[in-house]
This record gives C-alpha cells, structure tokens and sequence, in this order.
C-alpha cells in the first residue's frame, strides 16, 4: 500500500482557507485518494475522494497534478468547528477495503 | 439512517477478565471493519468482514482477540483475557460493497483494563 506523508499540525484562523498537503510518491495506477476528518471522541469521517485533478463538494476541494504524487486537502474558510485529525489515505484498487491510516495532521482554528 | 451503532460507549474491567464489544452496521452494508486507536499506534486495521466472512485478520495482535459476524447486523470482538495494553478506543465501521466506498464508522468504544 502506498505509504502517505502529510504534515504533523497545522494552525490557522477563522474565515481562513486552510490547505493540507499529502505526498504519495509510490501511488500506484489504480489507487484513489480518499481524505477522513476526525473530531475528539468520534470515530473518522469521509470528507472526499479523487483519482486525478480537482473533485470538490460541499465540505472541501482536493487538488490532485497530472503525477499524482501529492494531493492538497482545500477547506475554504475554516470556523473553529473544523479542528480536528485530518487523515490522507491511498485506496489500493485491488484491496481498496483496507484502509490504513498514517498519523494524520492535527488542524487547529484559533479564534 | 441511524449509522454504525457501537456498545457500550466506555467499558471498564480488570486484567484478566472477558471483554466484548458489539456493533451494529449500516443496514444493507455488506463489509464490515474492526479498528483500533490508541496514542502510540494511532488507527490500526484489525479485522474485516465482507457478507459476514472474515476476509483479514492479519491485524489481530493475539490469539487473545477473536471477531464474530452471526449475521449482516451484528459483530463482536472479543479479548479473553484482557490486559493493560489492551486498553485503547475501538472502532467498528461498515462500508458498501462497491470498490472505494466510503468507510462510515461509530463513535467507537474506549476500552480501559486496569
């Protein structure tokens, strides 16, 4: 499974657009890339899933380039409700129900 | 849609005793998933079932961890006898049948073996 490389913590403010950067260099042709959330004492959440380019809906935008080596988590104008783990995951196509997740970046919104 | 439903919430017991943890999927998801966080380790795989069959359990740590799926509604997983290091939040998770579907989790079970 393609091994994943995201940033430990981030930190912003309210109203702020916040981009979270995944690397994912052994991706391989057939795996898609799939963002969870994770607030304290919930169990993870699926925020979006893309193969290549731009996928965006309601909550967030994923930026994924022609190499697929990386992708960017875009959350447009965090509030202080969008602290939490964010968890960049590659889904393999042959195995793609198992999910491993790495240690995820931990986001905090100040005030 | 009520989600996946994980009991109980909190559980609290002593080394050495039986532990089981149950959960209830998604009604008409057919894989189901048993995870496991804890600080150190963060979020580790350790079962899963498609149509009521373990497909991996690769991720079990010991023979002391056993999961049952009687039916596509219910799942335990059990630890006998339990230990300190055992303690930990356990999720449970369903997801369709169709390749990349998302995983719909509960809000887990925090387990802690004094």
């Amino acid at each position: 499974l393609a091994k994943t490389t995201q940033p430990i913590s981030m930190d912003s403010y309210e109203g702020q657009e916040v981009n979270i950067t995944c690397s994912h260099n052994n991706i391989a042709t057939n795996d898609y890339i799939t963002w969870y959330q994770q607030f304290p004492s919930q169990g993870p959440r699926f925020i979006i899933q893309g193969y290549k380019t731009k996928v965006t809906n309601e909550v967030a935008s994923l930026f994924i380039p022609a190499d697929r080596k990386s992708s960017t988590l875009s959350l447009p104008r965090v509030s202080l409700s969008d602290t939490a783990v964010y968890y960049c995951l590659v889904a393999r196509g042959d195995s793609s129900y198992k999910l491993i997740f790495g240690s995820g970046t931990r986001l905090l919104v100040r005030p | 849609d009520a989600g996946v439903i994980q009991s109980p919430r909190h559980e609290v017991t002593e080394m050495g005793q039986e532990v089981t943890l149950r959960c209830k999927p998604i009604s008409g998801h057919d894989y189901l998933f048993w995870y496991r966080q804890t600080m150190m380790r963060g979020l580790e795989l350790l079962i899963y079932f498609n149509n009521n069959v373990p497909i991996d359990d690769s991720g079990m740590p010991e023979d002391r961890f056993s999961a049952k799926m009687p039916n596509a509604s219910f799942s335990t997983l059990k630890i006998q006898p339990s230990e300190p290091r055992d303690s930990a939040v356990y999720f449970c998770a369903s997801s369709m049948g169709q390749q990349y579907s998302p995983l719909h989790f509960g809000n887990g079970t925090r387990l802690t073996v004094t």
